[in-house]
């Protein structure tokens, strides 16, 4: 079985500044784990994703998640926010590929709305 | 660049109506997906198939049935729409055993009067 939390639905940013989104994962194996952010009115898109590799992953556009076994997190950072980054983000946990199942079935977390204020 | 394309952005159906949504993916990819999204639920996967012909159920297929006849499309039915099928309708493909990052179509906006 397998779950995510994001822990927050909406954060608020200024330009220029930090942003973190906190992911929290449950899983009875070390799973993949993946983020997606969706613009308005689009589809998503892969920002990064681990999968069992290095345990600090870059992604596109400044984007970076570190997974941390013992806290069970995959938060998604950036230095420094840009106002093309106003979107929302999804966390996505799956068993990791080549394993059980043939098709790897995510579980999306409910989304954090990121807003980046001038 | 992996394409996934979906065949309508918006679509105003009515109550009882039958809705098709199609969904064509041009990378060969074995699996697709349908999902919908739903404010403060994330996505929820309705159908998925692994292959042509093949497909199972995901968490919420109740009201929903799907074909896939040819490997780059998977169409999604509503058999009889209802005005808590209002949602965003969203494709997604993956490459199968190889690789399981999946990549999403635009989306389908679908009202329901």
């Amino acid at each position: 079985a397998q779950s995510v939390t994001q822990l927050d639905s909406h954060v608020s940013v200024s330009e220029g500044t930090p942003v973190l989104l906190r992911c929290n994962y449950s899983s009875s194996y070390s799973p993949s784990l993946f983020w997606y952010v969706q613009h308005p009115n689009k589809g998503l898109q892969l920002l990064l994703k681990y999968t069992s590799a290095a345990t600090l992953v870059k992604g596109i556009n400044g984007f970076e998640a570190e997974f941390k076994k013992s806290e069970t997190s995959f938060h998604l950072t950036k230095p420094s926010a840009h106002m093309s980054d106003a979107a929302e983000y999804f966390c996505v946990v799956t068993p990791p590929e080549g394993t059980t199942d043939s098709w790897g079935k995510f579980q999306f977390g409910a989304g954090t709305q990121v807003v980046v204020t001038p | 660049d992996v394409k996934v394309t979906q065949s309508s952005r918006y679509l105003v159906k009515r109550t009882g109506e039958k809705v098709f949504l199609e969904c064509v993916q041009d990378m060969d990819h074995e699996n697709m997906f349908w999902y919908r999204q739903d404010p403060g639920l994330g996505l929820r996967l309705i159908y998925f198939s692994y292959d042509v012909k093949m497909k199972e159920k995901g968490d919420i297929p109740e009201g929903y049935s799907v074909s896939r006849e040819k490997k780059e499309r998977f169409s999604l039915i509503l058999e009889s729409a209802s005005t808590n099928q209002t949602s965003m309708y969203l494709c997604a493909s993956s490459p199968g055993a190889s690789g399981w990052t999946q990549y999403f179509g635009p989306g389908t906006r679908l009202l329901v009067l």
